[in-house]
C-alpha cells in the first residue's frame, strides 16, 4: 500500500520562506506531484519530480529523496494570495494509473 | 487551456434517489478520474478510466458506479444515494504521455447534498 503525510496546517508572514514536507510509506512509485486548492476553488497542478533533487518554478520549488521517502514544497517571497491548502500526490509504478494524495497542508499566510 | 466541466456546482438529492455526476474535458485526453473531497481527508480516488468503456475501481468505490461511453465524458453514478455520500465530488483528466500524464487538470467540483 501506500500512504502519504502532511502537517495539517502552517502559518508564516508575507515575503517569508516556508517548506511544506510530504513523507510517503509507498514500494515504488514514479515521482511527486503537488497541487493548490483555493477555497472553493479547483485542485491546480504546481510541480512534479520524477528524480530525485530540486525543481523550480519561479517563486515555487519541489525537492524530491527517494532513498528518504520524502518531499517538499518550498515556497518564496509569501504572498497573501499563497494562503491556500497545499497536496501532495504520488502515482504507484507498475499496472494501471492509481494516484494518491495527501490529505493536504493548510498554508496561512499573514500581513 | 485544458477545460473540464461538471454539470453541476450544486445538486442536493434524497436518500435512495439515483443520481448522475456529468463530466465532460475537452483536451481528448485519455485518463478521467472521480474523486471526492472531505474535510480533513483531502481527495479520495473512487474510480479512475483510461479508455473508452474501461474502468479501475480507485480507493472507496463502494456505492458508485462509472461509465465512459465517449472519451471526453466520464460519469459517476449514485445507484442510491446515502447520507454518507454528501461530499465535493471532483472530475480531473490527464494525457497518457510520458511526464504530462502526471498532471491532472481539475473540474470545478460538485457540491453534493443528501437529505
Amino acid at each position: 500500500g501506500q500512504s502519504l503525510e502532511q502537517p495539517s496546517e502552517v502559518t508564516a508572514v508575507e515575503g517569508a520562506i516556508v517548506q511544506i514536507n510530504c513523507t510517503y510509506q509507498t514500494s515504488g512509485f514514479y515521482g511527486l506531484s503537488w497541487y493548490q486548492q483555493h477555497d472553493g476553488g479547483a485542485p491546480t497542478f504546481l510541480s512534479y519530480n520524477a528524480l530525485d533533487g530540486l525543481e523550480e518554478t519561479g517563486r515555487f520549488s519541489s525537492f524530491l529523496s527517494r532513498s528518504d521517502s520524502y518531499g517538499y514544497l518550498l515556497l518564496q517571497e509569501l504572498q497573501m494570495k499563497d494562503s491556500a491548502s497545499y497536496f501532495c500526490a504520488v502515482r504507484k509504478a507498475g499496472g494501471s494509473y492509481i494516484p494518491t494524495f495527501g490529505r493536504g497542508t493548510s498554508l496561512i499566510v499573514h500581513p | 487551456d485544458v477545460k473540464v466541466t461538471q454539470s453541476s456546482r450544486y445538486l442536493v438529492k434524497r436518500t435512495g434517489e439515483k443520481v448522475f455526476l456529468e463530466c465532460v474535458q475537452d483536451m481528448d485526453h485519455e485518463n478521467m478520474f472521480w474523486y471526492r473531497q472531505d474535510p480533513g481527508l483531502g481527495l479520495r480516488l473512487i474510480y479512475f478510466s483510461y479508455d473508452v468503456k474501461m474502468k479501475e475501481k480507485g480507493d472507496i468505490p463502494e456505492g458508485y458506479s462509472v461509465s465512459r461511453e465517449k472519451k471526453e465524458r466520464f460519469s459517476l453514478i449514485l445507484e442510491s444515494a446515502s447520507t454518507n455520500q454528501t461530499s465535493m465530488y471532483l472530475c480531473a483528466s490527464s494525457p497518457n504521455s510520458g511526464r504530462l500524464q502526471e498532471t491532472q487538470y481539475f473540474g470545478p467540483g460538485t457540491r453534493l447534498l443528501v437529505l
